[in-house]
């Protein structure tokens, strides 16, 4: 089955770019989404078709994809962003959703 | 606006089953597809089972396989999870999760989740 691979946590001062990575096989081939979490919320979609953002996401989140990585990049980190952040893809091959493990960002 | 609203979650004994409903509105419910996804307690999101708007195309995770059956009831803007054979593994928030118009798209709105604890 097809995995993703997130680092676990990721640190960025405040007013500082993020950036968190999500590796899989040839994952340029495929679309990729991005949800945020906080705690005790559901998830949101902040970044769609690798590049997108839904209405209402501020312009400092984007994200791009290429070869076997896809990176959010979150630019002007406000202490706001502090959250979990997934990704996910849809495997055509097995026809199955996949997500990342998950990456706690800080906002120091 | 676009509301999502699991009910049927509680607690159930090992092999046990429960039935998950998602309420919709604030769309045209039968042009989506719908999921859902669950998390275990400190855990990451994990994709359960997906539904295409006219119920024609369905699937599953590897671990529900054989155990859950998600359906549909266009007419009620409803989505069901029926779980059966339940096991400790089971236990997690279930979020009902609209996808797009095909299936494979992304996950635009979620519920507030119903959470499932499966223990004797």
């Amino acid at each position: 089955s097809y995995e993703l691979t997130q680092p676990l946590s990721v640190s960025v001062a405040l007013g500082q770019t993020a950036r968190i990575t999500c590796g899989g096989n040839n994952i340029g081939s495929k679309n990729v989404h991005w949800y945020q979490q906080k705690p005790g919320q559901a998830p949101v979609l902040v970044i769609y078709r690798d590049s997108n953002r839904p209405s209402g996401i501020p312009e400092r989140f984007s994200g791009s994809n290429s070869g076997n990585t896809a990176t959010l990049t979150i630019s002007r980190a406000q202490a706001g962003d502090e959250a979990d952040y997934y990704c996910q893809v849809w495997d055509s091959s097995t026809a199955q959703g996949v997500f990342g493990g998950g990456t706690k960002l800080t906002v120091l | 606006e676009v509301q999502l609203v699991e009910s049927g979650g509680g607690l159930v004994k090992p092999g046990g089953s429960l039935r998950l409903s998602c309420a919709a509105s604030g769309f045209t419910f039968s042009s989506y597809s719908m999921n859902w996804v669950r998390q275990a307690p400190g855990k990451g999101l994990e994709w359960v089972s997906s539904i295409s708007s006219s119920s024609s195309y369905i699937y599953y995770a590897d671990s529900v396989k054989g155990r859950f059956t998600i359906s549909r009831d266009n007419a009620k803007n409803s989505l069901y999870l029926q779980m059966n054979s339940l096991r400790a593994e089971d236990t997690a928030v279930y979020y009902c999760a609209r996808g797009g118009l095909r299936l494979g798209e992304p996950f635009d709105y979620w519920g507030q989740g119903t959470l499932v604890t499966v223990s004797s």
